[in-house]
């Protein structure tokens, strides 16, 4: 399976701030990463996919970078709505497989 | 937007078989989408279990494969997930998940979860 590695595991922040986790994988995964969002007591909500394009309705606040096995997600000025655990996820072998985590949490 | 729900027994005894369905409603499940099965330990990261399509065909995670079986009720629009021989490490909040199809796993529409509880 390939192991994707996310940082931070969490982090604090204010609104307004930018924010930028990190996502690598243990093998080139061309651009078959996406990004999600979920908070407490709810399914993860698809915000990036093929590493870079927003999803239908996300705020363009929200982007992502990166191929083969670095990439990155930013949240360019953090809302009040956007305090959540961000997860970065492969698809470019079977299993899929997730990153651990990202918890934003507020400063 | 597809909807989904997930439904069936909240607790399970050790050894016996975890049974959960899947209802999907607002669109077809007989359409060129993979249907998945995807778990979430307490406090935990996401872990996928696996994928089946309309036609009956499946590919699971080969962590799981030894006691997983998908199967598909295309009259009823649902999908379902068995899980034998089930142990404490099976509790988990069991989602079921729509991809885009093709060779993209991006799971686009959810349901909204159903925690399932491995105990005597």
């Amino acid at each position: 399976d390939i192991q994707m590695t996310q940082s931070p595991s969490s982090l604090s922040a204010s609104v307004g701030d930018r924010v930028t986790i990190t996502c690598q994988a243990s093998q080139d995964i061309s651009n078959h990463l996406n990004w999600y969002q979920q908070k407490p007591g709810k399914a993860p909500k698809l915000l990036i996919y093929d590493a870079s394009n927003l999803e239908t309705g996300v705020p363009s606040r929200f982007s992502g970078s990166g191929s083969g096995t670095d990439f990155s997600f930013t949240i360019r000025s953090l809302q009040p709505e956007d305090f959540a655990t961000y997860y970065c996820q492969q698809f470019d072998n079977l299993p899929p497989t997730f990153g651990g985590g990202t918890k934003v949490e507020i400063k | 937007q597809v909807q989904l729900q997930e439904s069936g027994p909240g607790l399970v005894k050790p050894s016996q078989t975890l049974s959960l369905t899947c209802t999907v409603s607002g669109g077809s499940i007989s359409s060129s989408y993979y249907w998945n099965w995807i778990r979430q330990h307490p406090g935990k990261g996401l872990e996928w279990i696996g994928y089946i399509y309309y036609s009956g065909s499946t590919y699971y995670n080969p962590s799981l494969k030894s006691r997983v079986t998908m199967s598909v009720d295309t009259s009823k629009n649902q999908f379902s997930l068995k899980l034998k021989s089930v142990t404490a490490a099976d509790t988990a909040v069991y989602y079921c998940a729509r991809d885009s199809g093709g060779s993209s796993r991006d799971f686009i529409d959810w349901g909204q979860g159903t925690l399932v509880t491995v105990s005597s």
